[in-house]
């Protein structure tokens, strides 16, 4: 069966500090891959998404990049954090050619 | 582009009471879906409704996917302390899914 991980679970990080979350997939192969950002009580905000190795599509302009190493390994990067990159951000995957999408647990980030 | 636009934004219901809540698209989809996000969690897929018309059940929740294909429903009988939680539909748009912003249960007992 194919689980979806993320790390860490929860994360404070001062202002101007750089950030590092990974995303993995087991259990599938070349998998649609997610990052999403969710606000406190809010919607799920799409950043970025992925169809392939290193094939990216950002649909924010902002702080955040990602990138994609390997097939089931998706990273979302900062250079330097802001107050407003706080929220709860979530990893999903969907099988190519299907809508349904499987999320992650989640890294909730504070930045302080 | 594409919107898609849920109501009401919060409900808060007694345990017992029936709840729905509505879903509306800017644009013809192809399908639409539902997820559930507890308080805390992460949100998971319930449901894809694929037919004009289409009516799904799971126990006490039935989903409709409207004849135009761009609006549905999520309506729960009798809800439960256990449905609490946030409940959001989404639309295809290329690869990706435009989420709408949810509506939050919250069943007092």
């Amino acid at each position: 069966s194919q689980t979806i991980h993320q790390w860490p679970a929860t994360l404070v990080q001062p202002v101007g500090s750089p950030l590092s979350l990974e995303c993995t997939v087991e259990g599938t192969s070349n998998p649609n891959l997610y990052w999403y950002r969710q606000a406190a009580g809010r919607g799920l905000q799409l950043l970025f998404y992925s169809v392939g190795i290193g094939q990216i599509s950002s649909e924010v302009p902002q702080n955040l990049s990602a990138s994609r190493p390997q097939d089931r390994q998706f990273i979302l990067s900062s250079k330097k954090l802001l107050l407003s990159d706080s929220g709860f951000y979530l990893c999903a995957w969907s099988v190519p050619g299907t809508y349904e999408q499987y999320f992650g647990p989640g890294t909730r980030l504070t930045v302080t | 582009g594409q919107q898609v636009m849920q109501i009401p934004q919060y409900q808060h219901v007694q345990e017992g009471e029936d709840f729905t809540t509505y879903c509306n698209s800017s644009t013809t989809l192809s399908n639409i879906q539902w997820y559930k996000q507890r308080p805390g969690g992460h949100p998971v897929f319930l449901i894809q409704l694929v037919k004009s018309g289409e009516v799904k059940k799971q126990k006490r929740l039935t989903f409709q996917f409207g004849e135009a294909k761009k609006n549905s429903s999520l309506h729960i009988t009798a809800t439960q302390t256990t449905d609490v939680g946030t409940y959001f539909c989404a639309g295809p748009t290329g690869y990706a899914l435009n989420f709408g912003k949810g509506t939050s249960l919250l069943v007092t007992p």
